[in-house]
């Protein structure tokens, strides 16, 4: 299986969107409603942000929404803020119990 | 609250067995529904997922990495742990445990580097 292929940056002033897109194939992003999202900030784990394409975990601004469009997933950071300046990787269920990982992009806040 | 740590040593000999073991504490690892995982970062790289195990004993893994991991379950001590044979400069990574569900990890350990040097 194939990393799913995200730009490897984006960036945005303070109070602006940021849309990061994920794209994989039917046999994963486009095969199931099992995409999500994961924060990283430098030397710490990472964070989950969305899952099944568009959920929220307790805790995460509404300022983060995501979608799916056939192959490629969209994440979006509305209102930017300094603490959203990391990196982010999508997620997808791949069958057979499997998971595949993006290869993450790095969001700056300009 | 739910924690997972990692424990095991931080080099392993090129050639040798990699050994990690995810103690997992404020809640049970026999819980339904939920899988234990393994995921790897290379050092300045993207997330790499290992496989998993579900309390019962049930293993899928990474094709890429099928031939050489094992993940094993100890529900008396509520830990899993991760055995990588043949390892390799390649796996020299930080090594993180976690739970799934549904395609998300939504609870991680902290992370562990492994380096693989002679």
């Amino acid at each position: 299986q194939s990393a799913l292929t995200q730009p490897p940056s984006a960036s945005g002033s303070p109070g602006q969107s940021v849309t990061i897109s994920c794209t994989g194939t039917s046999s994963d992003v486009g095969g199931y409603n099992y995409v999500s999202w994961y924060q990283q900030h430098p030397d710490n784990p990472p964070k989950l942000m969305i899952f099944e394409v568009s959920k929220r975990p307790s805790g995460v601004p509404d300022r983060f929404s995501a979608s799916k469009s056939g192959n490629t997933a969209s994440l979006t950071v509305s209102g930017l803020q300094a603490e959203d300046e990391a990196d982010y990787y999508c997620s997808s269920y791949a069958a057979s119990n499997n998971y595949v990982f993006g290869t993450g992009t790095k969001v700056t806040v300009l | 609250q739910l924690q997972l740590q990692e424990s095991g040593p931080g080099l392993v000999k090129p050639s040798e067995t990699l050994s990690l073991i995810c103690t997992v504490s404020g809640g049970s690892i026999t819980v339904i529904g939920y899988y234990w995982g393994w995921i790897r970062q290379p050092p300045g790289k993207g997330l790499e997922w290992i496989g998993n195990i579900y309390y019962s004993g049930r293993t899928d893994y990474n094709p890429s990495l099928k031939s050489r991991a094992a993940i094993s379950v100890d529900t008396s001590k509520n830990q899993f742990s991760l055995n990588l044979t043949s390892v390799t400069a390649a796996d020299t990574a930080v090594y993180y445990c976690a739970r799934l569900r549904a395609g998300y990890a939504g609870y991680w350990g902290q992370g562990t580097l492994v380096t693989v040097s002679s």
